[in-house]
């Protein structure tokens, strides 16, 4: 497609579940990025994947969370047991590397009842 | 470090007048960009800035990149009231290469 795709868009799942959410960045992009947005707040950087290089972990807030890259293109968040302030809504954006400009997706809703 | 001061938190002005925003940090920035954000969506992408002292519109949007590398600040005209939304400054911090990093967002609303 022309733009970032996210799925799905809305998520609501139990305390205690597993959960992954998929990123479908711009083709051609090679840098993605997956960001917390909790409501009302900024954006929360979690993981920067750049092309084959080792990715930016940094920004993961527990072992609970992690993120793969296949092929370069799509991505996946995945959340183990699910904790209630992980509530948020999950964004992910791609870019060419080279160039700073990201374009977003609409986000994931995630609701952990 | 890396973090990002943007400010005002919010604002809420009358429709016509002009809008003013900034973000400074303590980091030296390689790029800035400008993103609006409206409810239920991802953010938009408004400027790209990556010169130092750069000063570029788009449309009723002037953005300008500081020349000490460590600031920017977006600038809105005669506002209306679709301009309303939360706007966001995002960087890439020299010492952390393509990471981007975004301030805590500004809160625009407009009286019409």
């Amino acid at each position: 497609g022309a733009g970032v795709s996210q799925s799905p868009s809305n998520k609501v799942t139990e305390k205690g579940k597993d959960v992954e959410l998929r990123c479908d960045p711009i083709s051609g992009h090679t840098a993605l990025y997956w960001y917390r947005q909790s409501l009302g707040q900024g954006l929360e950087f979690l993981i920067y994947f750049q092309g084959n290089s080792a990715p930016d972990k940094s920004g993961l807030p527990s072992d609970r969370f992690s993120a793969e890259r296949t092929g370069g293109s799509v991505s996946t968040l995945t959340i183990q047991r699910t904790q209630q302030e992980d509530s948020a809504v999950y964004l992910c954006a791609s870019n060419l590397g080279g160039r700073a400009e990201a374009f977003f997706g609409q986000g994931t809703r995630l609701t952990v009842v | 470090g890396q973090q990002l001061n943007q400010s005002p938190q919010s604002m809420f002005i009358q429709e016509g007048e002009d809008v003013s925003m900034n973000c400074t940090s303590s980091s030296i920035f390689n790029t800035w960009l400008w993103y609006k954000q409206e409810p239920g969506e991802g953010p938009v992408l408004l400027i790209a800035l990556y010169k130092a002292g750069e000063l570029t519109s788009n449309g009723r949007l002037t953005a300008q990149f500081g020349i000490t590398r460590k600031d920017s600040f977006l600038n809105i005209s005669a506002s209306i009231p679709s301009d309303v939304g939360i706007y966001f400054c995002a960087g890439q911090p020299l010492e952390y290469g393509n990471k981007l990093v975004f301030g805590a967002g500004t809160i625009l609303r407009v009286k019409s």
